[in-house]
């Protein structure tokens, strides 16, 4: 049961481009979404969320974007610094779910090349 | 920063033999979570505890999985008896109240 997709399995880009990571969603009833990034060897970092009412959040070099009627999210990272190097996850609470019971789609694992 | 700690990293087990996965949440935090990711699968999510009962938890986990609280600082995840599907890396988090999880690195199991 894929409620959250994430098509790219993999990006790369230049250092100093935009990053763009892309995310669909099948329920129409989630109330926010997040992203997290995850470094080898090391469990998933909170990065950055949007609730369902806004289409637009924005954190530093981190802004998501929320398109309803297209149920689909993308987070964009400029500009893109090596150490963003890491796998992306979004996610989206499950049933009864806060913040924290969440499902996370299969991620995108992002390489910024210097 | 306070950070959630897992030991150990690695642990490999022969099937059929029951595994303790060992967490230490941030300390002022209330609610305690396990997740696993299988290998080349997307993060799931386990088991949520809060005030030393059982909040949630997944159609993974099974009557195979248990957590306990045995004392103030430590949370477990303890599999009875181990098969070789359980391998995964396990990942324990811990949250303040409604703000995002907060994960230890990770335990990677390895059933053999």
């Amino acid at each position: 049961d894929q409620q959250v997709k994430q098509n790219s399995p993999s990006l790369s880009v230049q250092e100093g481009r935009i990053s763009i990571l892309n995310c669909d969603y099948t329920n129409s009833m989630f109330d926010y979404f997040l992203w997290y990034k995850k470094y080898p060897a090391e469990g998933p970092t909170f990065l950055i969320s949007i609730s369902s009412i806004k289409d637009k959040n924005e954190d530093g070099r981190f802004t998501v974007f929320l398109n309803k009627s297209a149920k689909h999210l993308s987070l964009h990272i400029v500009p893109s610094q090596p150490g963003d190097s890491a796998v992306y996850f979004c996610a989206a609470p499950l049933p009864s779910g806060g913040y924290q019971k969440v499902t996370f789609g299969t991620g995108t694992k992002l390489q910024v090349i210097p | 920063e306070p950070e959630v700690t897992q030991t150990p990293s690695h642990q490999v087990t022969q099937m059929g033999q029951e595994v303790i996965l060992r967490c230490v949440p941030i300390s002022n935090h209330l609610y305690f979570y396990w997740y696993r990711q299988i290998l080349g699968q997307k993060v799931e999510f386990l088991v949520s505890f809060y005030n030393n009962e059982i909040s949630e938890k997944s159609e993974i986990f099974d009557d195979q999985f248990s957590v306990e609280r045995p004392d103030g600082s430590n949370f477990t995840l303890k599999i009875r008896s181990t098969k070789l599907e359980d391998s995964a890396m396990y990942f324990c988090a811990s949250s303040a109240d409604n703000s995002p999880l907060h994960f230890g690195n990770g335990t990677r199991l390895t059933v053999t």
